[in-house]
């Protein structure tokens, strides 16, 4: 079945550091992918999303490609900020039937000031 | 602009005890999902429904049971609550149709422990 990984499950960067977050999936369909962040006490919302391969998806700094030839959809901003601490989760949709969201197991994110 | 209301936020149970939680959106969204979440393991979908009076299983289904009488509400049930529901429930809604870009607004989430 449908699948994503996300291998780090918390990084550390500090402020204005450089970031990139792992995303890999594994689907037999034609996905779009996307990108969910947590803040503390909410439920997750939309961050980016990149509907078909090669689109790039962005938001407030950060980017993500999707790469069909990989299967990835890594995260990746130049300058992280204390703000952006969260947890963030990659997830992909099958358009095929367009019913089902997978979610990864997710990413925190906690920036050192 | 309440968009997707959960309640209750917090419940305690008792091995088996039922209890159910209930899942309110006003955005008139066709698809609406139970998630739960727990640490290190992300969001894994429960069950869902893509229209009023459907309903199917999603990857982790098993104890729990779901209905969608009203196109606004979802309502998640456990029968005999066990030690492993202990978690935090995500609902959540989107839009349907032919450019469904399966955008999920979701709940504040409801924290259930059983004892």
């Amino acid at each position: 079945g449908d699948s994503v990984v996300q291998t780090e499950g918390q990084v550390l960067p500090s402020e204005g550091d450089s970031l990139i977050v792992n995303c890999s999936y594994e689907t037999t369909q034609y996905p779009s992918l996307f990108w969910y962040v947590q803040y503390p006490g909410e439920g997750p919302q939309l961050h980016l999303k990149a509907m078909k391969a090669n689109d790039k998806g962005r938001n407030k700094g950060f980017e993500a490609m999707y790469r069909k030839e990989t299967t990835s959809f890594h995260l990746e901003k130049d300058s992280v900020q204390e703000s952006d601490s969260a947890v963030y989760f990659c997830a992909l949709s099958d358009r095929s039937s367009a019913s089902k969201i997978i979610f990864g197991s997710g990413t925190r994110l906690s920036i050192r000031p | 602009n309440a968009g997707v209301t959960q309640t209750p936020k917090f419940r305690v149970l008792k091995t088996g005890q039922s209890m159910t939680l209930l899942c309110a959106q006003d955005m008139n969204h066709e698809y609406m999902y139970w998630y739960r979440q727990d640490p290190g393991m992300g969001l894994r979908l429960i069950h869902y429904s893509v229209g009023e009076g459907t309903t199917a299983k999603g990857e982790v289904p098993d104890g729990y049971n779901v209905s969608r009488l009203k196109k606004q509400n979802f309502l998640l049930g456990l029968e005999s609550a066990a030690p492993s529901q202990t978690s935090v429930y995500f609902c959540a809604s989107s839009k349907t149709g032919g450019d469904h870009t399966g955008e999920l607004f979701f709940g504040e989430g409801s924290r259930l422990t059983v004892l």
